[in-house]
C-alpha cells in the first residue's frame, strides 16, 4: 500500500544550525505534499507544502525540496531556534483527499 | 478566528466499555476528518466528511467505530466496545473547501484515550 516514511526517527541540531529532515514516499502518482509540526499535547500544524509540478518552495526559514526521480521529500528549517523542537511529518495526497502521513522525525534544538 | 474544538481532552476507560468523542469545526468548514493517532505514529484517516456525508471511511473500523455529523457541522466518533488498542490521540481536522487541490486542514488538540 501507500506509505510515507522518514529515514531518522530524531535528529538532534545545536541553536543556530540549520535543519534537515527528510521523508520517502512510495505512490509516485502524489500529487500534494505537506509538512507539519506537532509540539506535545496538540494536533499537527501546517507549515509548507508543495505540489508536485515544483520542486522547491521557500516559506519564512523553511524550504521545502521534492525529488520525484527518487521519490524524496526534505523540510530545511534555517536558523534552528528552540521553538522548533517538535515531531515533524512530512503526508502525501493522491488526488485531492486522503491525506497519509509519515511516522514523524523528533527534532531537539539544543540551546 | 477559533480553532478545532474538540471534547474530552482525555479519556480513561476499561476495555469492553464505549466512549463518544466530540468535534465542534472551524465555523464555515465543510470537511471535518478524524484521525487516530497512535503513540510513535503519524495520523491516520478514519473518516472523512463533507458537509454532512461520508467521503471516505475505508480505515475506519466499522465493527466497533461509527461517526455521525449530522447537521453538517459537528461531529461524534464512538468507539463500542472498546479495545486496549484503540488507546490513541484522536485527532479532529476540517478544512474550508471541498476535496481537491491543497485544501489546508486545521487540526484539534486531540482526545487521548487510554483503555485499560
Amino acid at each position: 500500500g501507500e506509505s510515507v516514511g522518514l529515514h531518522l526517527p530524531t535528529l538532534s541540531v545545536q541553536e543556530g544550525d540549520n535543519s534537515i529532515i527528510n521523508c520517502a514516499y512510495s505512490n509516485s502518482a502524489s500529487d500534494y505534499f505537506i509538512w507539519y509540526k506537532q509540539e506535545s499535547g496538540k494536533g499537527p500544524q501546517f507549515i509548507i507544502d508543495i505540489r508536485s509540478n515544483m520542486d522547491k518552495r521557500q516559506g519564512q526559514r523553511v524550504t521545502v525540496l521534492l525529488n520525484k526521480t527518487v521519490k524524496h521529500l526534505s523540510l530545511q528549517i534555517a536558523a534552528t531556534q528552540p521553538g522548533d523542537s517538535a515531531v515533524y511529518f512530512c503526508a502525501q495526497r493522491t488526488g485531492g483527499f486522503k491525506t497519509i502521513f509519515g511516522a514523524g522525525t523528533r527534532l531537539f534544538v539544543k540551546a | 478566528e477559533a480553532g478545532v474544538a474538540q471534547s474530552p481532552r482525555y479519556k480513561i476507560i476499561e476495555k469492553r466499555q464505549s466512549v463518544a468523542f466530540w468535534c465542534n469545526p472551524i465555523s464555515g468548514h465543510a470537511t471535518l476528518y478524524w484521525y487516530q493517532q497512535i503513540l510513535g505514529q503519524g495520523p491516520k484517516l478514519l473518516i472523512q466528511f463533507q458537509n454532512n456525508g461520508v467521503v471516505d471511511d475505508s480505515q475506519l473500523p466499522k465493527d466497533r467505530f461509527s461517526a455521525e455529523r449530522l447537521k453538517g457541522v459537528d461531529s461524534t466518533l464512538k468507539i463500542q466496545p472498546a479495545k486496549l488498542e484503540d488507546s490513541a490521540v484522536y485527532l479532529c481536522a476540517s478544512s474550508p473547501a471541498g476535496t481537491s487541490g491543497n485544501n489546508e486542514q486545521f487540526f484539534g488538540p486531540g482526545t487521548r484515550l487510554t483503555v485499560l
